[in-house]
């Protein structure tokens, strides 16, 4: 079990929009560290897509945007597409176990 | 455009030592950034093992204190993982990545080496 929660699967429309929510604790996403997230489609290497919670780094589609409150952060995907699918993991450092975890993962589909 | 590689065993039997390289291409080894070391599981998701700074600081993951290594050799831009007494949850593919210090994101990931243990 990660320290960092993600909802294990969503699954939305071509187009439709979906969120991904990554909870963790004031250890963590609630001490103010940056949150970053990163798609993984199985066979490739992952890919950074968010980064300081909400930072696009260049090449990145504006489809994606994060967020943070309090303790949890969001992924947003707009206009879901069919090379969206994979799995999106969020990162954060944690200071009680003095390094970095991801989160569980969540599996986008789209139907 | 910097270009991460890592190289090593594929197959190893257990209570043996994993020993992995990464090199970093295109780019030197530098100060601003720490280089780490990831790994994913069959069925499970990704786990960070390490990330180690350039001037020595490192920090590892604490269920794998007792058995992890990182190390570097500049002069060579190649980071290095040992795990040691390998066990078949070992089993997972591996990656390297670049962290920038500052937020910890990994902007730049190898393609991964499959690494299983098996007797």
């Amino acid at each position: 079990q990660s320290v960092l929660t993600q909802t294990p699967s969503v699954s939305g429309a071509p187009g439709q929009r979906v969120t991904i929510s990554c909870s963790g604790d004031s250890s963590n996403v609630g001490s103010g560290n940056d949150v970053n997230w990163y798609h993984h489609v199985p066979g490739r290497a992952p890919k950074l897509l968010i980064s300081y919670n909400s930072h696009r780094p260049a090449g990145v589609s504006d489809r994606f945007s994060g967020s943070k409150s309090g303790s949890s952060a969001v992924l947003a995907i707009s206009g879901l597409q069919a090379e969206d699918e994979g799995f999106f993991y969020c990162q954060c450092y944690d200071s009680r176990l003095s390094g970095w975890v991801f989160g569980g993962g969540t599996q986008v589909t789209v139907l | 455009q910097v270009h991460l590689q890592e190289s090593g065993p594929g197959l190893l039997r257990p209570s043996e030592t994993l020993s992995l390289s990464c090199h970093v291409l295109n780019s030197p080894i530098d100060t601003d950034y720490y280089y780490a070391w990831i790994r994913k599981a069959p069925g499970k998701g990704l786990e960070w093992l390490g990330s180690f700074h350039p001037t020595g600081t490192v920090y590892y993951n604490l269920s794998l204190r007792s058995r992890i290594t990182m190390s570097t050799d500049m002069s060579k831009d190649e980071v290095y993982l040992t795990l040691t007494s390998v066990t078949a949850a070992d089993t997972a593919t591996y990656f390297c990545a670049r962290q920038f210090s500052s937020s910890g994101d990994l902007d730049y990931w190898g393609q991964g080496i499959l690494v299983s243990v098996s007797s």
